[in-house]
């Protein structure tokens, strides 16, 4: 059973804070992703890795920056917190080339 | 560009009758398309691939490349089935990245 865990699930930070969100999953999948789900607009991309230290821009990638050291670990990183970056953050991983992606359960962040 | 559009924020049906949520696709190539579902208080699931072919839970999704749809359809609702639906693309020109729509909040009334 594929695991991808998060983690925290809620997460207070006050602005101009650096906001470290981490994730791992335990399948050796090579690509991992990093979205914003917010009502009315979805899933939004980040950044998504497709393989250690490789890491692409997704649509709304400004405020942030991940880091994949290793692969089953990717990490979002909030360089200066802000107020618009409240939101709920999902780390998702996959194999390469096969087209189901799993989730982790979300982090909450709320950004005072 | 490529995008995902689910029209309906939010679906209310009553319990037994038949449930379509939209979902139309712009891009270029022919794309991997599935449906993922979200249960209150749950992790964010795959429901179906186009790919597979298959019905889960009831639903069945037909991918029709001239309208540029993927639609996901049950013909009786049932409560259980109350939950978000996203549906997402993958464009085969990209090994990675997967694009979602808005979702649509189904809610089934008994």
């Amino acid at each position: 059973d594929v695991k991808v865990t998060q983690s925290s699930r809620y997460l207070v930070k006050r602005t101009g804070e650096k906001v470290f969100l981490e994730c791992v999953q335990d399948m050796d999948h090579e690509n991992m992703f990093w979205y914003r789900q917010d009502p009315g607009l979805g899933l939004r991309l980040i950044y998504f890795s497709y393989d250690v230290k490789m890491k692409e821009k997704g649509d709304i990638p400004e405020g942030y920056s991940v880091s994949r050291e290793k692969k089953e670990r990717f990490s979002l990183i909030l360089e200066s917190a802000s107020t618009n970056q409240t939101s709920m953050y999902l780390c998702a991983s996959r194999f390469q080339g096969k087209g189901e992606a799993f989730f982790g359960q979300g982090t909450r962040l709320t950004v005072v | 560009a490529q995008r995902v559009t689910q029209p309906e924020k939010l679906l209310s049906v009553f319990k037994g009758a038949p449930v379509e949520l939209k979902c139309n696709y712009s891009y270029s190539g022919s794309p991997e398309l599935f449906w993922y579902v979200q249960y209150s208080r749950q992790r964010l699931q795959l429901l179906l691939r186009h790919i597979s072919r298959e019905s889960i839970k009831g639903f069945t999704a037909d991918l029709n490349k001239g309208e540029t749809s993927f639609h996901l359809k049950k013909p009786f609702a049932q409560e259980e089935d109350s939950a978000m639906y996203y549906c997402a693309l993958r464009p085969y020109s990209s090994a990675s990245k997967i694009i979602f729509g808005s979702g649509t909040r189904l809610s089934i009334r008994p």
